[in-house]
């Protein structure tokens, strides 16, 4: 069955770099997004992404973060510039279309010291 | 994927109950809601999920019950099993919006 991917598991980071989250969304599918979540807290939307370009984006979502699409199978969420309260997990999911089933990856915990 | 909380509600029920969780969501607009069942270290996995024109729907052991006029969902699981222990979430999407909006999420404890 197909499913979403992501890497790393886990990333370990100082405050103020970069990081790049990757992930390999279902093949035929259209829409992208990425959601966090703080531990002990819900699942939050960041933002979303259909034919090249952002959707949908959240306050979350600042001039800190960036999203792409660079080939036909990756997408990748940046954090410019990582602070202590970016420590999360980030999940990156996918659907055929909107309004439609979601499917999500095993998310990356991201560690920020 | 922890959703470990300090404050999440729990659900405890003995293997072979029925179980029955709740949510209340926000936007009296949405028209699309899923359950996703989250493990500890994974990412949510859906359920089942119901459109805003139907009021029950039903799948493997799992029904969903929508009531628009309270705003209330419930996930009902039939014959609960040891490997339903999990946190389950609802999640809402509106027209015209791609994001779902999650609820705080309950966790559901089966014991043998």
């Amino acid at each position: 069955e197909p499913e979403v991917t992501q890497t790393p598991s886990h990333q370990v980071t100082q405050m103020g770099q970069e990081v790049i989250l990757r992930c390999v969304p279902i093949s035929n599918h259209l829409y992208f997004y990425w959601y966090r979540q703080i531990l002990g807290q819900k699942v939050e939307f960041l933002v979303s992404f259909y034919n090249n370009e952002i959707s949908e984006k959240s306050e979350i979502f600042d001039d800190q973060f960036s999203v792409e699409r660079p080939d036909g199978s990756n997408f990748t969420l940046k954090i410019r510039s990582t602070k202590l309260e970016d420590s999360a997990m980030y999940f990156c999911a996918s659907s055929v279309m909107t309004g439609n089933e979601q499917f999500f990856g095993p998310g990356t915990r991201l560690t920020v010291l | 994927g922890e959703s470990v909380g300090l404050h999440l509600p729990t659900l405890s029920v003995q293997e072979g109950d029925n179980s029955i969780i709740n949510c209340a969501y926000s936007n009296s607009a949405s028209d699309y809601f899923i359950w996703y069942k989250q493990e500890s270290g994974k990412g949510p996995q859906f359920i089942i999920d119901i459109r805003s024109n139907m009021d029950k729907r039903q799948g493997q052991r799992v029904t969903v019950l929508l009531n628009k006029t309270v705003k209330h969902l419930s996930l009902q699981i039939a014959a609960t099993q040891p490997g339903d222990s999990a946190v389950y979430f609802c999640a809402e999407n509106g027209p015209g919006f791609q994001k779902l909006v999650f609820g705080t999420g309950t966790r559901l404890l089966v014991s043998p």
